[in-house]
């Protein structure tokens, strides 16, 4: 049973604002991950972290932002959201190399009106 | 790179009938291959996985044989039930990589 946690799980929200998503897991895994998901359903990776102070962009240009200061969490950051924004995103972590399963959280489902 | 081709949906199904979803692949090296499964409102979870050739991953009645020689996953399931209807998507992974390739996803609804 994977132990990572998403929240809030939904959240509508007005333009301009600034909101964090929250993303942590119990398994003790270096390796975190945030993906953005389209309503075509296509994951597309965004942030990704090999361990504590690392961050890296992803595939997928974002203006979001994380960071990773503890191993358990890796939270996402939007400082001014945007109708664009609207998205489902979730978190995933891996406990070593690409070739591992990857562990993801249930998703927050974001709307900007 | 490494890429990851699935077939698109969606597609529809009676109940107990036969699916296959092809997933070919494109990779330097060896890498491991993964179907993972999104059920609706929830993230994705690890359905199989294979780590070399010839290998075949099962589970909850699903099955994918990693063949090298056709760079394919192919994922099956003989019959199929109702509360099987969700996303689908094939992986893959790389040693020398921390990430994973996705496939574009394939919705499967399973009518009774």
């Amino acid at each position: 049973e994977a132990d990572i946690y998403q929240t809030p799980r939904y959240l509508v929200i007005g333009t301009g604002k600034k909101i964090t998503l929250e993303c942590s897991q119990t398994m003790g895994h270096d390796k975190m991950y945030w993906y953005q998901q389209d309503p075509g359903m296509e994951l597309h990776l965004i942030h990704y972290s090999y361990g504590v102070n690392s961050t890296e962009k992803g595939d997928l240009s974002s203006e979001s932002t994380v960071s990773r200061i503890r191993t358990e969490h890796f939270p996402l950051t939007l400082e001014s959201a945007r109708p664009s924004h609207t998205s489902q995103y979730l978190c995933a972590s891996s406990e070593y190399s690409g070739q591992e399963t990857q562990y993801f959280g249930p998703g927050t489902r974001l709307l900007v009106l | 790179g490494d890429s990851v081709t699935q077939m698109e949906g969606p597609v529809t199904l009676s109940e107990e009938a036969f699916l296959t979803i092809n997933c070919t692949y494109t990779a330097t090296g060896y890498p491991s291959l993964f179907w993972y499964v999104q059920y609706p409102g929830e993230g994705l979870q690890l359905l199989l996985k294979a780590t070399k050739a010839d290998d075949k991953g099962s589970n909850k009645g699903f099955e994918a044989t990693y063949r090298k020689e056709t760079t394919s996953f192919h994922l099956e399931k003989g019959s199929v039930q109702v509360s099987d209807s969700a996303v689908y998507f094939c992986a893959l992974g790389s040693f020398n990589d921390y990430k994973l390739s996705f496939g574009a996803g394939t919705t499967v609804t399973v009518r009774a």
